[in-house]
């Protein structure tokens, strides 16, 4: 069964310091989304991503964040300068359609700690 | 806006008894309403969903969940569990106008033997 797939599992890094999350959707879905959910806290919504464009942005997704879809199967998700506060565990989901009814799959996530 | 609530971070059950996950949602709109699971260094993976039509919901290995409109109630039961559905449940709602989902906070189910 296709799935999304994150990479890395596990990403530590310096205050300060950009990092690069990467997912790859499931091949033929053409809506990305990225989530997070800080230790012991919700899971948040950052941004929706279509046809190249942010479609729907959280007010955590500011300047320091962005989304680009650099070929054909990644999506990727970049934090310019790392604060404590981001440390927590990013999920990247995908759906075929924008329609409400299809369902969001989920990656395993990446748990991003920063030092 | 839209909020979910999940009273019960964890929920100890032993092996083959009920359990009643439960979820409460607040919006302004009409909503979608969701129950994720995630088994330990996995991904969400859809459990169920109402959309419209009966209230009653069903996934394939044996959860039910029932949307409750006036009590604005989207709790998640199953009547015998196992000890393979220890996971992390996080109940989700999305609305019509928007694009995102909102999680509540998840509840721990913990299946002893």
């Amino acid at each position: 069964e296709p799935e999304v797939t994150q990479t890395p599992s596990h990403q530590v890094t310096q205050m300060g310091q950009e990092v690069i999350l990467r997912c790859v959707p499931i091949s033929n879905h053409l809506y990305f989304y990225w989530y997070r959910q800080i230790l012991g806290q919700k899971v948040e919504f950052l941004v929706s991503f279509y046809n190249n464009e942010i479609s729907e942005k959280s007010e955590i997704f500011d300047d320091q964040f962005s989304v680009e879809r650099p070929d054909g199967s990644n999506f990727t998700l970049k934090i310019r300068s790392t604060k404590l506060e981001d440390s927590a565990m990013y999920f990247c989901a995908s759906r075929v359609t924008g329609a409400k009814t299809d369902t969001q799959y989920f990656g395993p996530g990446t748990r991003l700690t920063v030092l | 806006a839209q909020s979910v609530t999940q009273l019960d971070s964890q929920v100890p059950v032993f092996e083959e008894a009920p359990v009643e996950l439960r979820c409460n949602y607040s919006s302004s709109v009409s909503v979608y309403l969701f129950w994720y699971v995630q088994y330990p260094n996995q991904g969400l993976q859809l459990l169920l969903k109402y959309l419209s039509g009966s209230t009653l919901v069903e996934s394939i290995n044996g959860f039910e969940a029932e949307f409750n409109k006036s009590q604005t109630s989207f709790h998640l039961r199953k009547p015998s569990v196992h000890i393979s559905d220890t996971a992390e449940y996080f109940c989700a709602v999305t609305a019509y106008n928007t694009d995102k989902l909102i999680f509540g906070t998840g509840t721990r189910l913990q299946v002893f033997p």
